[in-house]
This record gives structure tokens, sequence and C-alpha cells, in this order.
């Protein structure tokens, strides 16, 4: 069975440091790939999906990147983290549609 | 924008009853998703269905769907307190990438 890891659980950064956020799947091959951001209490923001190994598309201009290195893995990146960075960060992986989440990660920048 | 949005914002229900959540969207879809998140986790896939269908069962929910309307409702029948989350709807895109446009989402909460 397919199962999607993500670490940490929880990052507290402060304004300026770099940040890499990673996030795995297993038991599938050539996944689709995504990576949301959801503020408190909010809906879902998708900020990057990939198709395959080094093909990354952004849905929004931001302070963010990603990368796909291998087929099952797939990272968040920046250089210097904003205070309006902080929030819940999901990755996620698609079959016929639909899309199977991983825990998220908890980012806080002070 | 094709995100889709949920109505009500916030429901508060007590347990045994039914819980009725309304999605609407503006572009047309080759499905329509309903997704639940219990609070600091990830959504978790509750139930598809296609454009071509007008209502879906799975267990204690239902869905209906009105591409006229472009609406969807999630019906969860004798609700538990287990059932307290947030409930989001999601539409698919047309980017060839099987990318879901997500709701602001309905937060449920189901007293004992």
């Amino acid at each position: 069975s397919q199962t999607i890891h993500q670490w940490p659980a929880t990052l507290v950064q402060p304004v300026g440091s770099p940040l890499s956020l990673e996030c795995t799947v297993e038991g599938t091959s050539n996944p689709n790939l995504y990576w949301y951001r959801q503020a408190a209490g909010r809906g879902l923001q998708l900020l990057f999906y990939s198709v395959g190994i080094g093909q990354i598309s952004s849905e929004v201009p931001q302070n963010l990147s990603a990368s796909r290195p291998q087929d099952r893995q797939f990272i968040l990146s920046s250089k210097k983290l904003l205070l309006s960075d902080s929030g819940f960060y999901l990755c996620a992986w698609s079959l016929r549609g639909t899309q199977y989440f991983g825990p998220g990660t908890r980012l806080l920048v002070l | 924008s094709q995100q889709g949005e949920e109505d009500p914002q916030a429901l508060s229900i007590q347990e045994g009853e039914n819980a009725t959540m309304n999605c609407s969207y503006k572009t047309s879809i080759n499905n329509l998703q309903w997704y639940r998140q219990n609070s600091g986790r990830g959504l978790v896939h509750l139930i598809l269905i296609r454009s071509n269908e007008r209502e879906k069962h799975s267990g204690r929910l239902r869905v209906t769907l009105d591409t006229s309307k472009k609406s969807s409702s999630l019906l969860i029948t004798a609700s538990r307190a287990a059932d307290t989350a947030s409930y989001f709807c999601a539409t698919d895109g047309w980017t060839g990438a099987n990318n879901l446009f997500f709701g602001t989402g309905t937060r449920l909460t189901v007293i004992p």
C-alpha cells in the first residue's frame, strides 16, 4: 500500500533563516506530487505541483521553491523565511484524480 | 477562480442529528470530491462524485451534485462526536496534473 511521509512535524524558525521540508511517497511510481499551504482556519492554497522528476510548476509567486530530485521525493525550500511563510504545509500525491495527503508540517516563523 | 466555497463556514449539532454542508463552484468539472480534516492533521479523502452522477452514498455519507447549479452537498447522517472536523470540497482543474481546487471548508462540531 502507498504511504506518504512528511518531516519535520513542527518547525520554529527565525525570520531570514533557510527552510527545507521533505516529503516522500512509498508504494507507487511516478506519482503527481503537490505542496499546499493552509493558513489557520482557512482552505488550502496550492503552491507547487510536479508530474515528474525535475518538473515543477508554481501556482503562485512567492518566497518558496520546490524540487523533485527523485521520483518519490518532493522538497519545499526557502533561502530566507518571511513572517508570512508561517502556516501548515501539506504534501500530497494523486492517483486517478484523488489526492492523498501527508500529516503536514506546522511552520512558525518568528 | 475555480475554488469552491462551502456553506456554512461553521456548523454545530447534537450527536445523532444529521449534518448538511454545501459547496458551490464556478467552472465546469469532471468530478467533485469531499475531504475531511481533523484539527492539525492532513486531509482524508471521503468520496468522489463524477459530473455525470447526481447522488452517491458511502456509509453514513450522502453526496449530491447539481451541475446545472454548480453545487454539491454532503450529508452526514446520525452524526457522532468523532465526526467533528473540517470538511472541504474540491473540484478538478484543467492543467492535466490532476490539480484540485479546495474550498475554505465547513467546520463541523458534533456535541456529545
